[in-house]
């Protein structure tokens, strides 16, 4: 399986703050990779796919880059509705595998 | 608007059988989509169970593959999953989504269901 690390595993950021996360493969999934933001008791919301291409009603403060072994999520201005876990997917490889999360929370 | 919904007993006895549903509301559970299963523990990160579609084919994680059965039931716009022999090890939050089409990254979620492996 490939091995999805997400880094740094909590993120102390304040409101309009610009927040930088990322996540790294132990192969390289090319651009195959998703982002998703979850906050507790809720659905899992699909962010990013294909490395940085955003998800339909996704704020355009999100955005996603990289590619190989190595991606990043940006948030550019951090609002109040943003402090959550966001966690990466690798979908080049069955099977599809999660990193262990980055949890966003408030400074 | 698409909405997914988990179903199924919060308990379970170790060495039972975990069974789950999930209910597909606003979207034909026969199209090009395959439908998932996916699963926190406590503490822990997201584990992908599953993928099937509606013409019977399936995959599944290789390190549960040999437990784990993964259907759709057309006639009641369903899904289910199976899990045999669960340990504690298994307790965790249970989550059916929705493969997007053509691809496999997951582009609507359940909420999730509580499952505790407890006798």
């Amino acid at each position: 399986d490939i091995q999805m690390t997400q880094s740094p595993s909590t993120l102390s950021a304040s409101v309009g703050d610009r927040v930088t996360m990322t996540c790294r493969a132990s192969q390289s999934i090319v651009t195959w990779l998703a982002w998703y933001q979850h906050k507790p008791g809720k659905a899992p919301k699909l962010l990013i796919y294909k490395a940085s291409t955003l998800e339909s009603g996704v704020p355009s403060r999100f955005s996603g880059s990289g590619s190989g072994t190595e991606f990043t999520l940006t948030i550019s201005s951090l609002q109040p509705d943003d402090f959550a876990t966001y966690y990466c997917q690798q979908y080049n490889s069955y099977s599809w595998t999660f990193g262990q999360g980055t949890k966003v929370e408030i400074k | 608007q698409v909405q997914l919904q988990e179903s199924g007993p919060g308990l379970v006895k170790p060495s039972g059988t975990l069974s789950l549903t999930c209910a597909v509301s606003g979207a034909s559970i026969s199209s090009t989509n395959w439908w998932s299963w996916v699963r926190q523990a406590p503490g822990k990160g997201l584990e992908w169970i599953g993928d099937s579609y509606h013409d019977g084919n399936t995959k599944y994680n290789p390190s549960l593959k040999s437990r784990v059965t993964i259907s759709v039931d057309k006639s009641k716009t369903q899904f289910s999953v199976t899990l045999n022999s669960v340990s504690a090890a298994d307790t965790a939050v249970y989550y059916c989504a929705r493969t997007a089409r053509g691809n496999w990254y997951f582009d609507l979620w359940g909420r999730g269901t509580l499952v505790i492996v407890s006798s």
